[in-house]
């Protein structure tokens, strides 16, 4: 199975400023079909962007995704106070399906 | 609207056996893959698996860590899908949720999930 490895685990940083989260894959992902999820404490995850780049539906364009093969990144702009959660990336070109296990969004 | 309602879950001893449905409303369930995925409490996601739709032969996928004690299964009639767990152990504790990807809407939807304990 593909193990996806998120870096940093924890990342701080004050609002307004940029953020990079990465996520590398043990193999290539097939048709890079890599998902990004945030997820705030007792709810659901959110999806993010798919296929490794594109922007779901209602998700605002500070949020960015890029990569391909192996190396993933999420980026967000500028960060907004509700911003600060939880991020998984997911690969869907191979199952099983595996989630990396995230990186913690803080506020610095 | 789009909804996702789990039910089933509850506390149940090492080795035995529990299922949890997924109600679905507001699209074409019988055309859409099921996914199911769990959070043990703190701790991060983790794929269980997913059943197809009758025209890929309702295939079905799990992960390595339930593979031989799950089974998912669905009932288009009752837009439902099932998560049926056997030979239950302490870490398959965690909230398990059912997802679906609508690519016609360019988003997914979870349900609220539904807490599993297994516990002597």
């Amino acid at each position: 199975e593909i193990v996806l490895t998120q870096s940093p685990g924890t990342l701080s940083l004050s609002p307004g400023e940029r953020a990079t989260l990465s996520c590398r894959a043990s193999q290539s992902v097939s048709s890079n079909y890599l998902i990004w999820y945030q997820q705030k404490p007792g709810q659901a995850p959110r999806l993010l962007i798919y296929g490794a780049s594109s922007r779901a539906t209602g998700i605002p364009d500070r949020f960015s995704g890029s990569g391909s093969g192996t190396d993933f990144t999420l980026t967000i702009s500028r960060l907004e106070p509700e911003d600060f959660a939880v991020y998984y990336c997911q690969q869907y070109g191979s199952s099983p399906f595996t989630f990396g296990r995230g990186t913690k969004l803080e506020i610095k | 609207e789009v909804q996702l309602v789990e039910s089933g879950g509850g506390l149940v001893q090492p080795g035995g056996s529990l299922k949890l449905s997924c109600a679905a409303s507001g699209f074409t369930f019988s055309g859409s893959i099921m996914h199911w995925v769990r959070q043990a409490s703190g701790k991060g996601l983790e794929w269980v698996g997913r059943i197809r739709s009758k025209a890929n032969n309702y295939a079905t996928e799990y992960a390595a860590s339930v593979k031989g004690r799950f089974t998912i299964s669905r009932d288009d009639s009752k837009n439902t899908a099932y998560l049926h767990m056997n030979s239950l152990k302490t870490e398959d504790t965690a909230v398990y949720f059912c997802r679906v990807w609508l690519g016609e809407l360019l988003r997914d939807y979870w349900g609220q999930g539904a807490l599993v304990t297994v516990s002597s």
